[in-house]
C-alpha cells in the first residue's frame, strides 16, 4: 500500500509570497496517477492538477504540479488571499486511491 | 453541468447499517472510463477514500473497510448507493461522493457533491 507523506503540516506565509508544498510517497507512483485537491472550510475538496502537472480546467496559473517517482511538489507562485487553504495530494489506480494527510496554508 | 449530490440520515446509532445515496446530473455511468467514489472526512481529519464503483460495474474498496462497503448503482435513476454495515462513532464524518473520469482527467475525482455529514450515536 502507497503512503503519502505531506509537508509541513502547516505553511504560514503573507499573501504575494510563493508557496512550496510537498508530497512523498513511499514507493514510486507514475506521474499519471498524482492529483491535487484544494479545500477550504465547509466546502468539497476541488481538483487542482491532475497527472502531476496538468492543471484541471479553471485553474489559474499560479498553480503549478511538478515532480516524479516520490516526489511531487505543488507551487502556488504568488498566494491570493482565496488560496488560503487545506491542501491534499492523493494517488489513484484503478483499485485504491490514497489521500495525504494534508497541508494547511495559513496566512502569516 | 456536472452535479452530484448525497443523500442519507444525518444520526445513526452504533451498529447500525448506513445507507447513503449519490445522485447525479449532466453524465452517464454508463459512459467508458466513468466511475462514481465515495470519500469520507471525520471532522477536522484528513480525506479517506472508501469505494469506488466503474461504468463496467467493477466494484472497488479501501481494503480496511471493505468488509463492511457495499456500493450499488441505479442507472435509471442516476444513483450511486454506498451501504455502511456495523457503524461505530469512529465512522462519525462528512461522507462525500465524486465524479471520476479515466478518459479526462487520468482518473482523478474533478466533481464532487457537498457532502453530507453523518454522526453515529446513541
Amino acid at each position: 500500500e502507497i503512503v503519502l507523506t505531506q509537508s509541513p503540516g502547516t505553511l504560514s506565509l503573507s499573501p504575494g509570497e510563493r508557496a512550496t508544498l510537498s508530497c512523498r510517497a513511499s514507493q514510486n507512483v507514475a506521474t499519471t496517477y498524482l492529483a491535487w485537491y484544494q479545500q477550504k472550510p465547509g466546502q468539497a475538496p476541488r481538483l487542482l492538477i491532475y497527472a502531476a502537472s496538468s492543471r484541471a480546467t479553471g485553474i489559474p496559473d499560479r498553480f503549478s504540479g511538478s515532480g516524479s517517482g516520490t516526489d511531487f511538489t505543488l507551487t502556488i507562485s504568488r498566494l491570493e488571499p482565496e488560496d488560503f487553504a487545506v491542501y491534499y495530494c492523493q494517488h489513484f489506480s484503478t483499485s485504491r486511491q490514497t489521500f495525504g494527510q494534508g497541508t494547511k496554508v495559513e496566512i502569516k | 453541468q456536472i452535479t452530484l449530490k448525497e443523500s442519507g440520515p444525518t444520526l445513526v446509532k452504533p451498529t447500525q447499517t448506513l445507507t447513503l445515496t449519490c445522485t447525479f446530473s449532466g453524465f452517464s455511468l454508463s459512459t467508458s472510463g466513468v466511475g462514481v467514489g465515495w470519500i469520507r472526512q471525520p471532522p477536522g481529519k484528513a480525506l479517506e477514500w472508501l469505494a469506488l464503483l466503474y461504468w463496467d460495474d467493477d466494484e472497488r474498496y479501501s481494503p480496511s473497510l471493505k468488509s463492511r462497503l457495499t456500493i450499488t448503482k441505479d442507472t435509471s435513476k442516476n444513483q450511486v448507493v454506498l451501504t455502511m454495515t456495523n457503524v461505530d462513532p469512529e465512522d462519525t464524518a462528512t461522507y462525500y461522493c465524486a465524479h471520476r473520469s479515466i478518459t479526462v482527467v487520468r482518473g482523478a475525482f474533478d466533481f464532487w457533491g457537498q457532502g453530507t455529514l453523518v454522526t453515529i450515536s446513541s
